[in-house]
């Protein structure tokens, strides 16, 4: 497709079970990037992949998060033992190579946590 | 400027009205700067963007105004429609884009027609 794709748009889980989150950026984008946005907020930033580089994992909020992206291409953000404040919305970007290239949104997942 | 909580700060306007929404940011190392459209169920829309060696940069009935020595951005919507009722974020970054980008709170613009 031509935009970012993220999969499930919707997710209910109970408290205390794992969930995937599944991102496929924009063909030929090498940046990637996962934020989290609840609601009524701004959005916080959790992670970023740039190219074969270690990931910046600097905002993640817990060891219950991580993130991988198998090939340059798909990424996964995998919570575990999700609790209720993990409820949100979560939006995967992507960005071309190149200076000063602007972030493509997907139109992100939605998690409740039951 | 920033906002804390639920309540996102509101610009109501009427249809054919001129908008302008403002940012505030605080890190002076901060070189690229963009907004987003987020309409309700949508992740954020690219609008606009603009480098910290310009001061103005004008798209289609949108523009962009940076005041570096205030630290302040600003977008302006001309001829405001219906249509671009939404929550407009500020966004910047440094190292040319290469950092992560960092969103402030958003502004929600209503448009009565």
């Amino acid at each position: 497709g031509a935009g970012v794709s993220q999969s499930p748009s919707n997710k209910v889980t109970e408290k205390g079970k794992d969930v995937e989150l599944r991102c496929d950026p924009i063909s030929g984008h090498t940046a990637l990037y996962w934020y989290r946005q609840s609601l009524g907020q701004g959005l916080e930033f959790l992670i970023y992949f740039q190219g074969n580089s270690a990931p910046d994992k600097s905002g993640l909020p817990s060891d219950r998060f991580s993130a991988e992206r198998t090939g340059g291409s798909v990424s996964t953000l995998t919570i575990q033992r999700t609790q209720q404040e993990d409820s949100a919305v979560y939006l995967c970007a992507s960005r071309a190579w190149g200076v000063n290239s602007p972030l493509h949104f997907g139109n992100g997942t939605r998690l409740t946590v039951t | 400027g920033e906002s804390v909580g639920l309540h996102l700060p509101t610009l109501s306007v009427q249809e054919g009205d001129n908008s302008i929404i403002n940012c505030a940011y605080s890190n002076s190392a901060s070189d690229y700067f963009i907004w987003y459209k987020q309409e309700s169920g949508k992740g954020p829309q690219f609008i606009i963007d603009i480098r910290s060696n310009m001061d103005k940069r004008q798209g289609q009935r949108v523009t962009v105004l940076l005041n570096k020595t205030v630290k302040h951005l600003s977008l302006q919507i001309a001829a405001t429609q219906p249509g671009d009722s939404a929550v407009y974020f500020c966004a910047l970054s440094w190292n040319s884009g290469y950092s992560t980008l960092t969103f402030g709170k958003g502004t929600m613009l209503l448009v009565s027609p």
